[in-house]
């Protein structure tokens, strides 16, 4: 079964802190990597990631893949209270379905 | 350029009632995504159309799910009749094709009393 992990589920910063959110997948017939961060309802794209070792960087955010130990990390450095969200992670398989998972809830304290 | 639409934004329904939500993608975008996502758990996927066609519909509850798209563009999904496990946020997605990254709506929240 596909099955995706993240880590940790929730977490409390203060402002101006930097965070890493972790990701880590079983699937088969893997594509694509994506971060989505939700708030409220809808999820918004952060990244696509196909290769290992090559950063993706937007802004404050940035996120690298590594296929070889089945895992990737979103960093969010100087972190602002708009940050609060559930970023989710999602790995696209063949066919493009993708498989979300469980999310985890970031609260920035001002 | 416009997002995907999705409505309505909210539905309270009692059980066994019937529920029918609509989605519009992003114009020119072949693939459609049906996700439900219920509190506290990550989205998961209902039905994927490429076009007018079903490419993966798995996870649909067939007894009572159902979901169509057929002009290839807009689509519905229904719920008939509906229990109170199906109280969830239905989001819809598309993409331009099987290879690029899914866009979402604002999705409906359906809450069954």
């Amino acid at each position: 079964e596909d099955k995706v992990v993240q880590s940790p589920l929730s977490l409390v910063v203060h402002e101006g802190d930097t965070v890493t959110l972790n990701c880590s997948y079983e699937v088969t017939n893997f594509r694509s990597l994506l971060w989505y961060k939700q708030e409220k309802k809808a999820p918004t794209f952060l990244f696509m990631l196909t290769s290992s070792g090559i950063e993706k960087k937007s802004g404050r955010l940035s996120s690298i893949l590594d296929k070889k130990e089945l895992f990737s990390i979103l960093n969010i450095t100087a972190t602002q209270t708009g940050d609060s969200a559930v970023y989710l992670c999602a790995v696209g398989i063949y066919g493009n379905k993708l498989v979300f998972g469980a999310g985890t809830i970031l609260r920035v304290k001002s | 350029e416009a997002g995907v639409a999705q409505s309505p934004r909210y539905k309270i329904i009692e059980k066994r009632q019937s529920v029918a939500f609509w989605c519009n993608p992003i114009s020119g975008h072949a693939t459609l995504y049906w996700y439900q996502q219920i509190l506290g758990q990550g989205p998961k996927l209902l039905i994927q159309f490429q076009n007018n066609g079903v490419v993966d519909d798995s996870q649909l509850p067939k007894d009572r799910f159902s979901a169509e798209r057929l002009k290839g563009v807009d689509s519905t999904l229904k719920i008939q009749p509906a229990k109170l496990e199906d109280s969830a946020v239905y989001l819809c997605a598309s993409s331009l094709t099987v290879n690029t990254e899914a866009f979402f709506g604002q999705g409906t929240r359906l809450t069954v009393v």
